[in-house]
């Protein structure tokens, strides 16, 4: 009930291709969505994040796209860049205050070549 | 300092010592976090600290202790560690259960 099962573990892109990450969920009661990415030697960064009431979510290159019925949400980055070279985290919670646990996947490593 | 920071950044220490990781955070939070990140496994919270009051501890083992002085600090006392343990230790803070903001973390290595 509590995992988020990210896939795939590794992808590697060329320059301009456009890499997506999908997760997904068991919980029901989860309606917060973030995404974080981590670059080496750094803490995880929060990237966008998306709430069940809408489909789909896009901040500049990253977008999220949400399906409620399946349980599943991804993440798209248009236009990759070298320096989006990093490892992505897709992570789920439930709202609301004493709601603490943030469940994360295990990660995806990306690498776009030039 | 913006954000989160961490000491130290890296730590190598025998079974029988004993050490701290210090985080300390400055973005006004109130709410403060212990996580555990090893290859191949998603992030493991460890402890959660709101108002400076332990409001989540995940089966930790008690050879890791946490104590939160005030809301800006976050410390994780390491005692009689195994080599399991060695991992990236990370702290976040947010404000309430809001969104989390990471440190860069304390890479640790147990002998």
């Amino acid at each position: 009930q509590q995992q988020v099962k990210q896939s795939p573990q590794s992808l590697i892109v060329q320059k301009g291709g456009i890499p997506i990450i999908n997760c997904a969920y068991e919980n029901t009661a989860f309606d917060y969505f973030p995404w974080y990415q981590q670059f080496p030697g750094k803490g995880p960064a929060l990237l966008i994040a998306i709430r069940p009431d809408v489909s789909e979510k896009k901040e500049g290159r990253f977008t999220i796209s949400f399906n409620k019925s399946a349980k599943q949400f991804s993440l798209h980055i248009m236009d990759s860049q070298p320096g989006d070279s990093a490892t992505y985290f897709c992570a789920a919670k439930r709202s609301g205050a004493g709601s603490y646990q943030l469940t994360f996947g295990k990660g995806t490593k990306l690498s776009v070549i030039p | 300092e913006t954000g989160v920071t961490q000491t130290p950044r890296h730590l190598v220490m025998g079974m029988t010592n004993k050490k701290s990781l210090k985080c300390e955070q400055h973005l006004g939070h109130n709410a403060m976090y212990w996580y555990k990140q090893s290859a191949k496994k998603p992030l493991e919270l460890m402890f959660v600290y709101s108002l400076e009051e332990r409001v989540e501890n995940n089966s930790v083992p008690s050879r890791f202790s946490p104590e939160c002085p005030n809301s800006s600090h976050l410390f994780l006392h390491l005692h009689t560690l195994q080599p399991e343990d060695s991992a990236l230790y990370l702290c976040a803070s947010s404000q309430a259960s809001d969104t989390q903001y990471f440190g860069p973390g304390t890479r640790l290595t147990v002998l």
